[in-house]
């Protein structure tokens, strides 16, 4: 089966700081990643995405890295604000969910 | 576009109760949807993939019996938690699948909130 997981649990930045939030992920047969965002209380919001034949992408303020070899995968989020703050999750093949990185920013 | 909505939002049940949770496709039609749960300061679990007109696929470990899947139409599918016990609180996500020419996308309801005395 597939298992995604995350580096780190909770990342702390500072207003206007760029973020990156880390997911590895073992199953080489994904061919879809994607990043969600998840709001105290609420659904998932999806982010962005990228196949497995490439290894940019790029969406307003957003970046996502993927690396085969290692299996690894990053969201890069530029100038970070409040709103940024929440859960983010890495997900393959689009059902099975890492354990998700909380994003505080910081003021 | 694109939104899925659940029903209820929240809801509080006695212990031996069912409870039935709703997921809609408001404006569009998803042959498939899903079905997650989702522990506090835990990540979402895929509880089993619904597909209009069958029978549901449960993931390994999840009880058919007790989580009840129905997906009688192209735009709703229902959760029916039986004889709910208090392990069974937890936060129940939905999603449905938007299928493009050259996309397959999961949108994702806002959660029901499941609490059993």
């Amino acid at each position: 089966g597939e298992s995604v997981g995350l580096h780190l649990p909770t990342l702390s930045v500072q207003e206007g700081d760029n973020s990156i939030i880390n997911c590895a992920y073992s199953n080489s047969a994904s061919d879809y990643f994607i990043w969600y965002k998840q709001e105290s209380g609420k659904g998932p919001q999806f982010i962005i995405d990228i196949r497995s034949n490439m290894d940019k992408r790029q969406g307003q303020r957003v970046t996502v890295l993927l690396n085969k070899t290692v299996k690894h995968l990053s969201l890069q989020i530029a100038a970070t604000q409040p709103g940024d703050s929440a859960v983010y999750f890495c997900a393959g093949n689009k059902f099975y969910f890492g354990s998700g990185t909380k994003l505080n920013v910081k003021p | 576009g694109a939104v899925v909505s659940q029903h209820p939002s929240r809801v509080i049940c006695k212990s031996g109760t069912s409870v039935k949770i709703e997921c809609r496709s408001l404006d569009f039609q998803a042959t498939t949807m899903f079905w997650y749960r989702q522990f506090p300061k835990q990540s979402l679990m895929l509880m089993a993939t619904s597909n209009e007109g069958s029978k549901a696929t449960y993931e390994q470990g999840v009880e058919k019996d007790k989580f009840l899947i129905n997906h009688a139409s192209l735009t709703l599918s229902t959760l029916t938690v039986t004889s709910a016990h208090p392990e069974d609180s937890s936060f129940y996500i939905c999603s449905a699948s938007l299928e493009t020419d050259s996309d397959n996308e999961q949108f994702f309801g806002p959660g029901t909130r499941l609490t059993v005395l």
